[in-house]
């Protein structure tokens, strides 16, 4: 089985400050992972990816996460928030093998952006 | 490219009606659709998936007779809420796959549903 917990429902950030939102997972076999965002009552769009190789990703708009097998974390990062970075922000795992193909959503990390 | 619609963005019905909601592969041919629902601030429960051509597979606690999906074509598949009541209202979100060993899922913008 796999799952996901983001911690902080709820973050908020000044105009320019770093931008962390955390991720854990838990996978059975070597996961892949996932940050998405989603802006009101829109659906979801890829931030970046890990599946294998480098282990600190880089995304769009600025976002890169570290795969830490160790810490078994995938938190989303980006140095100077935007007001346009307001949105709420999933993590999500999936399986590699056999019927382990779903994605896992975590329960998302609303990011606010204050001037 | 991987773009994913979803008709109609917004519905609105009454009770006891059914509901279909559509979700279109634009660009791709998609082997695998997924179906989410979201409760407001809430993440997105995995209802069913399904591949093209045959039956879907349902996530457990969701009955397959309340929502139908059909994946007809490798471009389109549907949602049908049957005799929906208020309890059904909910944001649902379709996604596609190009199908197993893909990892990535492209996803539709919603429908919103409520059911008065």
């Amino acid at each position: 089985a796999q799952s996901v917990t983001q911690l902080g429902s709820h973050v908020s950030v000044s105009e320019g400050a770093l931008v962390l939102l955390r991720c854990n997972y838990s996978s059975s076999v070597p996961p892949y992972l996932f940050w998405y965002v989603q802006y009101p009552n829109q659906g979801l769009q890829l931030l970046l990816k890990y599946t294998t190789g480098a282990t600190l990703v880089k995304g769009i708009n600025g976002f890169e996460a570290e795969f830490k097998k160790s810490e078994t974390s995938f938190h989303l990062t980006k140095p100077s928030a935007h007001m346009s970075d307001a949105a709420e922000y999933f993590c999500a795992v999936r399986g590699v093998t056999g019927t382990a193909s779903k994605l896992t959503f975590g329960t998302g990390t609303r990011l606010q952006v204050t001037l | 490219g991987a773009v994913v619609s979803q008709h109609p963005s917004r519905v609105i019905c009454k009770s006891g009606t059914s509901v279909k909601i559509e979700c279109r592969s634009l660009d791709f041919q998609a082997t695998t659709m997924f179906w989410y629902r979201q409760f407001p601030k809430q993440s997105l429960m995995l209802m069913a998936t399904s591949n093209e051509g045959s039956k879907a597979t349902y996530e457990q606690g969701v009955e397959k007779d309340k929502f139908l999906i059909n994946h007809a074509s490798l471009t389109l598949s549907t949602l049908t809420v049957t005799s929906a009541h208020p309890e059904d209202s909910s944001f649902y979100i379709c996604s596609a796959s190009l199908g197993r060993g893909y990892n990535e899922q492209f996803f539709g913008p919603g429908t919103r549903l409520t059911v008065l």
